[in-house]
Order: structure tokens, then C-alpha cells, then sequence
């Protein structure tokens, strides 16, 4: 079983539609949780930080931790054709931040306007 | 959130050749980078963690003497891609670890070895 799995995509979906992004985990080690955007050929910019289950909610995007589950979403709501991107989750064990971080393959996300 | 850049943006490069790829934090002193590297419709994989004044770790399978990392100060680190190959070619990013333990990229750099 891989440590992260996240569906590819592409998934595409008219402007102003909710989406939904998921990722599922294997390492009980995983205490942070995190959504990157990044644009083709460009770094990842961070989306949303999250430490505990439950939900965060910052402007459009909402991120969602279900630990018991092992399984996060991001929730974008009004979609944008600015929002079209790869988002990948990422995780960060117990130690911290000074080790790296594990990422999804990323989904990429089409908005079309 | 942290200011990263990386140079150079896109670098091509004949086979055996080494090439140098510079990481700055423009805002604040890092004493930890990440190198990661991306192939295409590929995550995002860890090569090395860079702490300054001291040895890189570098991630299992990947080779500290064909991947030269030095982190000589909190601004700067630098990865050099020694004695390059085609398939050495990927999408190189770092990022920089900030007092509150958050990761922020740099742009990336696209590497081509012909």
C-alpha cells in the first residue's frame, strides 16, 4: 500500500461548481496535514495548514481532516477558472518540520469557464 | 509567508557536465532547506534536507556524491548536479523551513540534460 494516494485526474468542472479533493493516508505517524496549489511549471504555494481533525476554513477553500479515517479533503467553493492548478496534499509526521515532507501525486484541476 | 528564489529558472546541459543550482531565502535566515525533485506527472520526492553549517541528509537511494548539497549560510543553499545525465532530468525545487515549522517553496528549476 503506498503511504499517499490521490487520484490524478484530471477532474474538470464548470466554473462556480463545489470541488472536492481528496487524499487517503497509511502512516499513523502523519500529525500535519497540508494542501499545496501549484501551477504548471511553477514551485507549490501553501494552501492550507491543518494539525487536528475537523475542519479549516479560510475565504474559498475549506480543509478537512479525518484522522480516524486517515483521509483529508479541501473543499473549493465558487471555483474559479484561476483555481485550474494541480493541488496536492502533503504530510508531516510527529517530528515536525524538520523532516521533509510527504506528498500526494497530485490531482489536476480544470475549471472551465 | 517565507520569500524563496531559486536560480537558475531553466538550465540545459550537455551529458557530464555539472550544473549548479542556487536556493535563497530572501527574508529571513533558514537554518533548514529541502531539495525535492519532480519528474513529470510525478510527486514531488525528497532528495535531501540542508541545515546550515553541517552535512546534508540525503533521502535513501539518492546519492550524496552525484548530488552535492552545501548550506554554507542562512540565506544560501546550493545543489550541484555532478557529472549529469538525461536521466538526471527533472524539475528541481527547494524550500525553506520557517520559525513556524511551515515549508515554502522556491520557483523551481527545470533541468535538461541533452
Amino acid at each position: 500500500q503506498k503511504e499517499v494516494e490521490q487520484d490524478p485526474g484530471p477532474l474538470s468542472v464548470p466554473e462556480g461548481a463545489i470541488v472536492s479533493l481528496n487524499c487517503t493516508y497509511s502512516n499513523s505517524a502523519f500529525q500535519y496535514f497540508m494542501w499545496y496549489r501549484q501551477y504548471s511549471r511553477k514551485g507549490p504555494e501553501l494552501l492550507m495548514y491543518t494539525y487536528s481533525s475537523g475542519n479549516k476554513e479560510d475565504g474559498r477553500f475549506t480543509a478537512q481532516v479525518d484522522k480516524s479515517s486517515k483521509y483529508i479533503s479541501l473543499f473549493i467553493r465558487d471555483s474559479q477558472p484561476s483555481d485550474s492548478a494541480t493541488y496536492l496534499c502533503a504530510f508531516l509526521n510527529s517530528g515536525g518540520g524538520a523532516d521533509g515532507l510527504t506528498f500526494g501525486k497530485g490531482t489536476h484541476l480544470i475549471i472551465q469557464p | 509567508g517565507a520569500v524563496v528564489s531559486q536560480h537558475p529558472s531553466r538550465v540545459i546541459c550537455k551529458s557530464g557536465t555539472s550544473v549548479k543550482i542556487e536556493c535563497r531565502s530572501l527574508d529571513f535566515q533558514a537554518t533548514t532547506m529541502f531539495w525535492y525533485r519532480q519528474f513529470p506527472k510525478q510527486s514531488l520526492m525528497l532528495m535531501a534536507t540542508s541545515n546550515e553549517g553541517s552535512k546534508a541528509t540525503y533521502e535513501q537511494g539518492v546519492e550524496k556524491d552525484k548530488f552535492l548539497i552545501n548550506h554554507a549560510s542562512l540565506t544560501l543553499s546550493t545543489l550541484t548536479v555532478t557529472s549529469a545525465h538525461p536521466e538526471d532530468s527533472s524539475f528541481y525545487i527547494c524550500s525553506v523551513l520557517d520559525r513556524g515549522q511551515t515549508q515554502y517553496f522556491g520557483p523551481g528549476t527545470r533541468l535538461l540534460v541533452l
